[in-house]
């Protein structure tokens, strides 16, 4: 079955500072993988989308990469602010279709003055 | 706010009760989804409609869980006999497939909080 890897521990860094988190997967390369938000006691939020034929994709301040050989996305926060303090998950698509999800544990980043 | 709602937000119960929580999707969205998380772990799948077709279970929902979508628009998950390992978050999410789509973000809601006495 397909596994998700997220850096377990925290991400400190300093305000300005580029943050870049790791998703690592195992199995099957999924056609999309996708990236969201977190913050304590509420609902993940949708950052961004990267499909398999896709190296790249941006959005403001937010980059992100898919290596389907590595098997592995990078998630890159330029400029952190203390507000992008929050979890952040990956998912990937599963073979089944309907858009099910299968989410990573996450990481939990917080960006300091 | 024409989000995703679930209500209600956070619920205490004792193990043997029953619990109901609902779900209102995005008007518009056809597609609607259960998740679990619990704390640490990311939200893993427990079921999926389709309009009002429940198309798919995860074996995580064993037979106390029933969910339903009646007329295709809020939804209700069911937990009978609660247990203590059923306390975790249980979030609804909705999305709109069709028009060539065959990928799409979900939307999530605030999520309901269950803890099991």
């Amino acid at each position: 079955s397909q596994k998700i890897e997220q850096n377990s521990e925290a991400l400190n860094i300093q305000e300005g500072k580029t943050a870049t988190l790791t998703c690592n997967y195992t199995n099957y390369s999924p056609a999309y993988l996708q990236w969201y938000r977190q913050d304590p006691g509420r609902g993940p939020v949708f950052l961004l989308l990267i499909r398999e034929n896709e190296k790249e994709k941006r959005k403001e301040r937010l980059k992100v990469t898919f290596d389907t050989t590595l098997k592995q996305s990078l998630f890159h926060i330029t400029a952190s602010q203390p507000a992008d303090s929050a979890t952040y998950l990956c998912a990937l698509d599963h073979p089944g279709g309907y858009n099910k999800l299968i989410f990573g544990a996450g990481t939990r980043l917080a960006v300091h003055p | 706010d024409t989000g995703v709602s679930q209500d209600p937000r956070h619920k205490i119960t004792k193990r043997g009760q029953n619990v109901t929580f609902r779900c209102d999707p995005i008007s518009e969205h056809n597609r609607l989804y259960w998740y679990r998380q619990t704390l640490g772990q990311g939200p893993e799948f427990l079921t999926y409609f389709q309009n009002e077709a429940q198309l798919e279970k995860s074996r995580l929902l064993s037979d106390r869980f029933s969910a339903e979508r009646p007329k295709g628009s809020f939804s209700t998950l069911e937990i009978q006999r609660t247990e203590q390992g059923d306390s975790a978050m249980y979030l609804c999410a909705s999305s709109l497939a069709g028009g060539g789509r065959s990928y799409n973000e979900q939307f999530f809601g605030p999520g309901t909080r269950l803890t099991v006495l």
